[in-house]
């Protein structure tokens, strides 16, 4: 079956601190994995994509096949960070599947 | 990158009633798609709206209650049928490019 999971619901850090936000997937093909982060009062959109292997915003995310993760890491939160992220998974066909978000909420 | 733009952003409707929310964007695209994203819970996809056919409707989610629209490569409407509280949440329009989603700003509706 095809599930992006996404353990915690709400995440609480100080600024400053490190943040990681876990993601599991389950998918019998090569993964093409996504997250998407939405802050107050804006639009849904890309964070980064794990074939980019970018830095965004101070944001990382390792595909790891053996565990079937992609976890979003980052050494520093700041307070600009709180907000809704969401892991994805390309699954063709133009479909992509989301997991249940997790919200991020740095603390001053 | 596309530009989506959604009308209404927001409305209150009555139950039993009817509300067809539009979904413009800025280049042609093959495949919108039309999501549902309830508080605190993820996005579910209602359908996929494929210009010059019908829509492909998610498990759960069908035609008469959710019919859709898509006239040209630019364009798409969901009307969301008979409504109840229950069909409260934020609708959403989106295309793909690159393997890469693109949101429009969301329709909140709420039914009383």
């Amino acid at each position: 079956a095809q599930r992006v999971t996404q353990p915690e619901k709400l995440l609480s850090v100080f600024k400053g601190a490190p943040v990681e936000l876990k993601c599991n997937y389950s998918y019998s093909g090569s993964p093409e994995l996504f997250w998407y982060v939405q802050y107050s009062r804006q639009r849904l959109q890309l964070l980064l994509r794990h074939i980019s292997r970018e830095s965004i915003k101070g944001f990382t995310a390792d595909l790891n096949k053996g565990e079937t993760s992609f976890h979003l890491k980052k050494p520093f939160a700041q307070e600009e960070d709180s907000a809704m992220y969401y892991c994805a998974l390309y699954t063709g066909g133009f479909k992509t599947i989301f997991g249940a978000g997790t919200r991020l909420f740095v603390k001053a | 990158s596309a530009v989506i733009s959604q009308k209404p952003s927001r409305d209150i409707c009555q139950r039993g009633t009817s509300l067809t929310i539009q979904c413009q964007v800025d280049s042609q695209v093959t495949m919108m798609f039309w999501y549902r994203q309830q508080p605190g819970q993820s996005l579910t996809l209602i359908a996929t709206a494929n210009q010059g056919s019908e829509a492909t409707y998610e498990s759960g989610f069908v035609i008469d209650k959710f019919p859709i629209s898509r006239p040209n490569l630019t364009f798409s409407t969901l009307t969301v049928s008979n409504m109840s509280p229950e069909d409260s949440s934020i609708y959403l329009c989106s295309v793909e490019e690159s393997r890469e989603q693109y949101f429009g700003p969301g329709t909140r509706l709420t039914v009383t």
